[in-house]
């Protein structure tokens, strides 16, 4: 069963910094695209960040552009968000998202398929 | 950047009855836009891809139509558990990926 699990995430003072992890399991990792999407509180999707599966290819929303890092390492399965800078506008639950959904005849599609169940970051003083 | 605007904000309709949701992008998308559902405290899950194709496990009172700009996700007959939060999101040029604002479905 694919699983992804987000941790790290915190109460910070506006221009600290975190680093948030997600493990993943259940599918062959390395293969994959990822990214980190989140969510203000009572608000809609943002999509932040995307690394290619080797990390040659990396994508940043403008939001986050200069501030957050993200990473991998496919030994560990695990992807990283390092966030510096922080605003109080960083306020989010920030999930782990997968592209690696397949259609019943095996079709590979780069959906966004596997979501962790989020972490929740609070930038406040 | 591709802006998805979704309508209405929110929809009020009974158990049994039909919803139909839209999602028009400010350029063309050809078909690549894709619906989830979103329940609170939960992480969205996939419904509709390449805006028609229902994905595995997803019941087929859910469909989904339109190319280009306009698009709607429509649920048959409404069951209790469907009253959530639905996002389109578009992946034809990114980056950003980007998603509509949302509708929330409410039970009336």
């Amino acid at each position: 069963e694919m699983q992804l699990v987000e941790s790290g995430g915190d109460l910070v003072q506006p221009g600290g910094s975190l680093r948030l992890s997600c493990a993943a399991s259940g599918f062959p990792f390395s293969g994959y695209n990822m990214n980190w999407v989140r969510q203000a509180p009572g608000k809609g999707l943002e999509w932040l960040s995307s690394i290619s599966g080797s990390s040659g290819t990396i994508y940043y929303a403008d939001s986050v552009k200069g501030r957050f890092t993200i990473s991998r390492d496919n030994a560990k399965n695990s992807l990283y968000l390092q966030m510096n800078s922080l605003r109080a506008e960083d306020t989010a639950v920030y999930f782990c998202v997968s592209q690696n959904y397949y259609d019943s005849s095996g079709l590979y599609y780069g959906w966004f398929d596997s979501w962790g169940q989020g972490t929740l970051v609070t930038v406040s003083s | 950047e591709i802006v998805l605007t979704q309508s209405p904000a929110t929809l009020s309709l009974s158990p049994g009855e039909r919803a139909t949701l839209s999602c028009r992008a400010s350029q063309s998308v050809s078909n690549f836009l894709a619906w989830y559902q979103q329940k609170p405290g939960q992480a969205p899950r996939l419904l509709i891809y390449d805006a028609s194709k229902r994905a595995t496990g997803i019941p087929a009172r859910f469909s989904g139509s339109g190319s280009g700009t306009d698009f709607t996700l429509t649920i048959s007959r409404l069951e209790p558990e469907d009253f959530a939060i639905y996002y389109c999101l578009q992946r034809i040029n990114w980056p950003p990926y980007t998603f509509g604002q949302g509708t929330k479905l409410e039970i009336k």
